[in-house]
């Protein structure tokens, strides 16, 4: 069964600040790997989709890595800003649990201090 | 564009009433899934479909029924609420992944406050 964590589960940085957000898998035979981010009471919002033959995507500043070997992905955010500010998750869809499924770490709840 | 639309986005039950949840896609996904978010517990499946008339089981599917008549629509039935059903409700949907033409991003929507009294 595929289990994903996310390493730390809070973090608080001041403003400007580079930093990096984990998540492992326990199976790396995935399909893709997805980074969203949660503001609260709100719903999840993509950032990143990395596919299996992929190592890492880029969007403004943020940047996805993923190593299927060793079954983790890095979220870079770079020069961080208060309204980075929310909970990040990682999910990882597999192709051997539940096919076409997701399986979702718990978070990383950032706070980017002014 | 309106992407995943959920309706309710608060409601308030008794214990023993039913209610369902409203999930509309207008993306012409294939793929559409619920999923229920608990303090500590994570986002976890309740129910999936990957195509009109084909459903099936998630992780957490006991009390929940769901059915897929139209590729837009995907509802979530409680048919006898109780208290552990106090949650936050999402709705999910996404092209079904496909070498070469979709990754299969998953979309979600504003999600379901659900309160069982």
């Amino acid at each position: 069964k595929q289990e994903v964590t996310q390493i730390p589960a809070a973090l608080s940085v001041p403003e400007g600040e580079n930093l990096v957000l984990n998540c492992s898998f326990t199976d790396s035979a995935i399909y893709n790997l997805q980074w969203f981010r949660q503001d609260p009471g709100k719903g999840l919002t993509s950032l990143l989709l990395i596919q299996s033959s992929q190592r890492e995507q880029t969007s403004g500043r943020l940047n996805a890595s993923l190593d299927k070997s060793s079954g983790r992905s890095t979220l870079y955010i770079a020069a961080s800003q208060p309204g980075d500010s929310a909970t990040y998750l990682c999910a990882v869809k597999g192709r051997s649990n539940y096919g076409q499924n997701f399986v979702f770490g718990p978070g990383t709840r950032l706070s980017v201090l002014p | 564009n309106a992407g995943v639309t959920q309706t309710p986005k608060f409601q308030v039950l008794k214990t023993g009433q039913s209610m369902t949840l409203q999930c509309a896609q207008d993306m012409n996904h294939e793929y559409m899934s619920w999923y229920r978010q608990d303090p500590g517990m994570g986002l976890r499946l309740i129910h999936y479909s990957v195509g009109a008339g084909i459903t099936d089981q998630g992780e957490v599917p006991n009390g929940y029924n769901v059915s897929r008549s139209t590729t837009e629509d995907f509802p979530l039935r409680l048919l006898s609420a109780a208290p552990s059903q106090t949650s936050v409700y999402f709705c999910a949907s996404s092209y079904l992944p496909l070498a070469g033409v979709s990754p299969g991003e998953l979309f979600f929507g504003e999600g379901s406050r659900l309160t069982v009294l």
